[in-house]
């Protein structure tokens, strides 16, 4: 049975970098069939997609985000994870890894982590 | 703003029907890409309920249905239930991004 946990600070200080790790279990990260994305959801509002990071290390990115962002894959250790720099107030939000199909239709998101709550402040 | 519009709450009483809009454009459901629907209840993960624009995963009763035309996609829920009041999310493909976008979120009350 296939899950996902985020994991990483709680509290990140503005101008700084935003870490966070998701470690899979039950499925592997190699699965050519398969993506591996972020998705945050700030108070209150909306689903925000981050970006999706392939097994292969191939990476796509919300373009709102793209200078800021970095996503990376190890497939050895079944995790993936985002980098998120120079934060202010408005990255604060619920952080979700999930995992999601790609095809000719776009892509939907299958199976999502529990979620990990990030507040940016000094 | 969200790139994909959804009215952001609607109501219904038990055993009543509900139908829940999502907008887009060409880039996006009018550029034939599929329209999910994710279901969210508070403090929890969304969880898909419909893909490729009318498909239930396992578990998610009929009554859930949803439908795709043009620029838009809906989706219906029959016979409401206590259950079901949560946050709803549409969400798609954009070529313009070359990644997921979703709605804004309906939140449904069952009165």
């Amino acid at each position: 049975q296939l899950q996902l946990q985020e994991s990483g600070p709680g509290l990140v200080k503005p101008s700084e970098t935003l870490s966070l790790t998701c470690t899979v279990s039950g499925a592997s990260i190699n699965n050519a069939h398969y993506y591996w994305g972020w998705v945050r959801q700030p108070p209150g509002k909306g689903l925000e997609w981050i970006g999706t990071v392939y097994y292969t290390g191939n990476t796509y990115y919300n373009p709102s985000l793209k200078s800021r962002v970095t996503i990376s894959v190890d497939a050895s250790k079944k995790q993936f994870s985002l980098k998120l720099t120079s934060v202010t107030a408005a990255d604060t939000a619920v952080y979700y890894c999930a995992r999601h199909t790609k095809s000719r239709g776009g892509y939907t998101w299958g199976h999502w982590g529990q979620g990990t709550l990030v507040t940016v402040s000094s | 703003q969200s790139v994909l519009t959804q009215p952001p709450s609607v109501s219904g009483a038990p055993g009543q029907t509900v139908t829940i809009s999502c907008t887009g454009s060409s880039s996006n459901i009018g550029a034939d890409y599929d329209v999910n629907w994710y279901q969210q209840r508070p403090g929890t993960a969304p969880k898909v309920l419909l893909y490729a624009n009318n498909n239930r995963p396992s578990g998610v009763p009929d009554r859930f249905s949803g439908s795709k035309s043009g620029t838009s996609a809906s989706l219906a829920i029959t016979g409401l239930q206590a259950e079901d009041e949560a946050d709803y999310y549409c969400q798609s493909y954009d070529r313009s991004l070359s990644g997921s976008v979703f709605g804004g979120g309906t939140k449904l009350t069952v009165l």
